[in-house]
């Protein structure tokens, strides 16, 4: 089946730091999404992305759509502490399907 | 508009018990879905519904049941529950199939089987 691979796993930063994190896939796909979950919380979308090459940002946040089309980042700059919780990537395949990658866990160090 | 419900947050069955999941949603969506999610997973699609009266297999759909007799409501049913099931489950909706994001979650319910 499809398989989305998503890097970092967790990432340990300073507050005030940025962030990048980014998906591969095995398959062509559509759309991408990346959510955010907070703990004992469903998933939260932050940015969707819906051409190859497309660059979209969400105040502190900035995602692309690879040209490939098997290819998603996410930037977050100047972390904060609110931005601690699980990142998803997911990207929605030509029947419409989301495959969704294993997450990458923020965490801020004190 | 309270968006996607589920309830309960919490169970705890034996192995052989069957239960339902609830997941009501009030934005009028045509496309809801049921994931799965276990630790160092992605969702698990195990079910989806593109209206009432429609249903289809996910990823992983055995050992659940889904039915969608309205617009609002699309219960899980976990037949005969297993350790395997053991996970937390989420229900999400959309305006349509069409529409390129699961743009709504519910909290999740987290069961255990032992």
């Amino acid at each position: 089946g499809q398989q989305l691979n998503q890097s970092p796993q967790s990432m340990f930063i300073q507050e005030g730091e940025d962030v990048s994190m980014n998906c591969t896939s095995s398959s062509i796909f559509n759309t991408w999404l990346w959510y955010k979950q907070d703990p004992g919380e469903g998933p939260v979308l932050l940015i969707a992305l819906y051409k190859a090459g497309e660059l979209t940002s969400n105040g502190r946040l900035t995602a692309q759509f690879g040209i490939t089309r098997k290819d998603s980042f996410l930037n977050i700059s100047a972390s904060i502490p609110s931005d601690v919780g699980i990142y998803f990537c997911a990207g929605k395949d030509s029947n419409y399907q989301l495959i969704w990658g294993a997450g990458t866990k923020l965490i801020i160090k004190p | 508009n309270a968006g996607v419900t589920q309830t309960p947050k919490f169970q705890v069955l034996k192995t052989g018990q069957s239960m339902t999941l609830q997941c009501a949603q009030d934005m009028n969506h045509e496309y809801m879905s049921w994931y799965r999610q276990d630790p160092g997973m992605g969702l698990r699609l195990i079910h989806y519904s593109v209206g009432a009266g429609i249903t289809d297999q996910g990823e992983v759909p055995n050992g659940y049941n889904v039915s969608r007799s309205t617009t609002e409501d699309f219960p899980l049913r976990l037949l005969s529950a297993a350790p395997s099931q053991t996970s937390v489950y989420f229900c999400a909706s959309s305006y349509s199939e069409l529409s390129n994001t699961e743009a709504f979650f519910g909290q999740g319910t987290r069961l255990t089987v032992v």
